[in-house]
């Protein structure tokens, strides 16, 4: 029982690079979402998604892309990266949006943004 | 704007000295409130949902109890392997999730 899988768990980019960060769940969740942890502060929510098809902005969107094709994936799209987005990446899921459940976590990505 | 303060920061404890863990939450209605376990380089780790005021989950060591401004974490006669950060999150009647920023708890043998 995988639960949510990411990877890479580490990456190192230099100013201006994009990279995907990929997320897979294999629970059927409805819910996923990507989050951002950086010392002192709480996750913070950059975007998710209710469903395949369907995304949305969460607190910290800019710089970010993402899609969901199927139920199963979530990827997280940096377009051009910057220093600022030096931290460590959590991709979660639940059940569904319309009820309150425990998010599920996968183990991090760690990005470094020289 | 839905808010959420965990304190304190830090806590060092000997082995088998209780203590509480505080949030305090601020949310346009709240549906939810929870505690995660988070262990250095890992994911969090889900422990309790608590839904409404007055009402306490346990597990083990842990015990945890909500009111309509803060829920707290009792930790009775803690182990060293109880070392983790632990964090609060309340989700709100509009389904956002808010999180704190955790309290990182270190028990020494």
């Amino acid at each position: 029982n995988a639960g949510v899988t990411q990877t890479p768990k580490f990456q190192v980019l230099k100013t201006g690079q994009s990279m995907t960060l990929q997320c897979a769940q294999d629970m059927n969740h409805e819910y996923m979402s990507w989050y951002r942890q950086d010392p002192g502060m709480g996750l913070r929510l950059i975007h998710y998604s209710v469903g395949a098809g369907i995304t949305d902005q969460g607190e910290v969107p800019n710089g970010y892309n993402v899609s969901r094709s199927t139920t199963e994936d979530f990827p997280l799209r940096l377009l051009s990266a910057a220093p600022s987005q030096t931290s460590v990446y959590f991709c979660a899921s639940r059940w569904g949006q319309g009820s309150p459940g425990e998010l599920f976590f996968g183990e991090g990505s760690r990005l470094t943004v020289l | 704007e839905d808010q959420v303060t965990q304190s304190p920061e830090a806590l060092r404890l000997q082995e088998g000295e209780s203590s509480s863990l505080n949030c305090s939450y601020t949310v346009s209605g709240l549906r939810g409130l929870f505690w995660y376990r988070q262990d250095p380089g890992k994911g969090p780790e889900f422990l309790f949902t608590l839904y409404s005021a007055g009402e306490e989950k346990e597990k083990e060591r842990l015990k945890a109890t909500l009111t309509k401004k803060e829920s707290f974490l009792h930790i009775t006669a803690p182990k060293p392997e109880d070392s983790a950060t632990y964090l609060c999150a309340v989700q709100a009647f509009n389904n956002d999730m808010r999180f704190g920023a955790g309290t990182r708890l270190t028990v020494k043998p």
